[in-house]
Formats: C-alpha cells, structure tokens, sequence
C-alpha cells in the first residue's frame, strides 16, 4: 500500500458524459501527477500540481482538466468523454518536485 | 524531446534464470533514474532512485545500476513471484518520462 488513494476504483458512464477522478496524496508529499494508461500506450502524464499550483503540463486534452485544493488532495475532471478515454487513470503523489513518485491504485474508466 | 527506451518488450525466463533489463534515456538534466514494478490492473510500485552514474541499489533479487546513457535491472535467481512489468522512467527538468515496460514471465 502506497498511501495514496484513488476514487472510484471503477467508473461506467457514456459518450459526452462528465466525470470527476478523486485523490488524496500519501500524508506530508504536496505534490500531485495525474497519469492515464491505455492498453495500447505506456504512462502518459497528464498534470503536475505542487501545493495547489499547477506546475506541469503533459499530453492533456482540452477537455480535461485539474486542480488541487488547500488539502492537497485532487480532482481530475474529465468531460465530453469519448470512447477513447476509456483507460486507466492513476494519480502519483510526492514530497517534493523532483522525488520519486508514489502511485494510487488507480482508476478504471470505461466509456461505453 | 526527452526519451526513455526501453528493452526488451517481453522477457520469458526460467525459475532461477538471471538476466538484465535495459533502460536507455535522453534526457536533458537527468535529476534522478527511478524503476517500478507493475502488476496488471494495478498502480506501479516503487523500486529504486538513482542519482548518479556508477551508483547502485538491491533490494531481494533486483539490482539496478546506471550510467551515463542507461540503467540496467538485474534480476538473479528470479522466482514466479517476479513476474510483472518493470518501468523505467528518467526525472527531467519538469517531469519523469516513461518507457513503454518490460514485461517479465518467470515460469517455474
């Protein structure tokens, strides 16, 4: 167990539908990653957020979007969804900006 | 761009069979060379950082080094148990860059 955790663990929703992904970092990192995960592709960072501020940006689509609030746990909300979103999202946490990342569970989205 | 190769893709071994897994990167500022392990449907677990070239880490039957260019995984006697994906990922000036894995089967 990392520390981290991720809600829900799976999601089912349809095409053009809005979602939102909880996490809630291991106690003490104020930095936050979000990661999606498709079969057919590695890790792709989405969004790096260090103590509610927005510090690096990945392959996130328009649609997607992030935050990070005065707990330091995060949301990642994602809307318009298409078929393609269906993935697995994780979110990593840290201590700092550059230290090794520690990775939730995960959450699996399915978009039917 | 930073890029972080690694190889092989797939990797079949025998209980007991050492080998090593390859993990060359670009990057511009390496700030740390960070392994994880992944078991299907599951978050990736960390392994090991390392810093510097010539430095090393083990933990149990893995052990990682670096260079200047790459970093390898060693895995001596593996059990069935060691079966997973091994992520290699570079720490560069803004974020850490992934490779694609290796999935290692080790059969009994």
């Amino acid at each position: 167990d990392s520390g981290v955790t991720q809600t829900p663990k799976h999601l089912i929703t349809a095409t053009g539908q809005r979602v939102t992904l909880r996490c809630s970092p291991r106690s003490g990192d104020l930095s936050v990653y979000w990661y999606q995960q498709s079969l057919d592709q590695g890790l792709q960072f989405l969004i790096q957020y260090y103590n509610g501020e927005e510090r690096a940006k990945g392959n996130i689509l328009e649609r997607f979007s992030a935050q990070q609030f005065p707990d330091l746990h995060s949301e990642l909300n994602l809307s318009s969804l298409e078929l393609g979103d269906s993935a697995l999202y994780f979110c990593a946490s840290s201590v700092g900006l550059r230290n090794e990342q520690f990775f939730g569970p995960g959450t699996r989205l399915t978009v039917l | 761009e930073d890029q972080v190769t690694q190889s092989p893709e797939a990797l079949r071994l025998q209980e007991g069979e050492s080998s090593s897994l390859n993990c060359s990167y670009t990057v511009s500022g390496l700030r740390g060379l960070f392994w994880y392990r992944q078991d299907p449907g599951k978050g990736p677990e960390f392994l090991f950082t390392l810093y510097s070239a010539g430095e090393e880490k083990e933990k149990e039957r893995l052990k990682a080094t670096l260079t200047k260019k790459e970093s390898f995984l060693h895995i001596t006697a593996p059990k069935p148990e060691d079966s997973a994906t091994y992520l290699c990922a570079a720490g560069g000036f803004q974020k850490l860059v992934f490779g694609t894995g290796t999935r290692l089967l080790v059969s009994p």
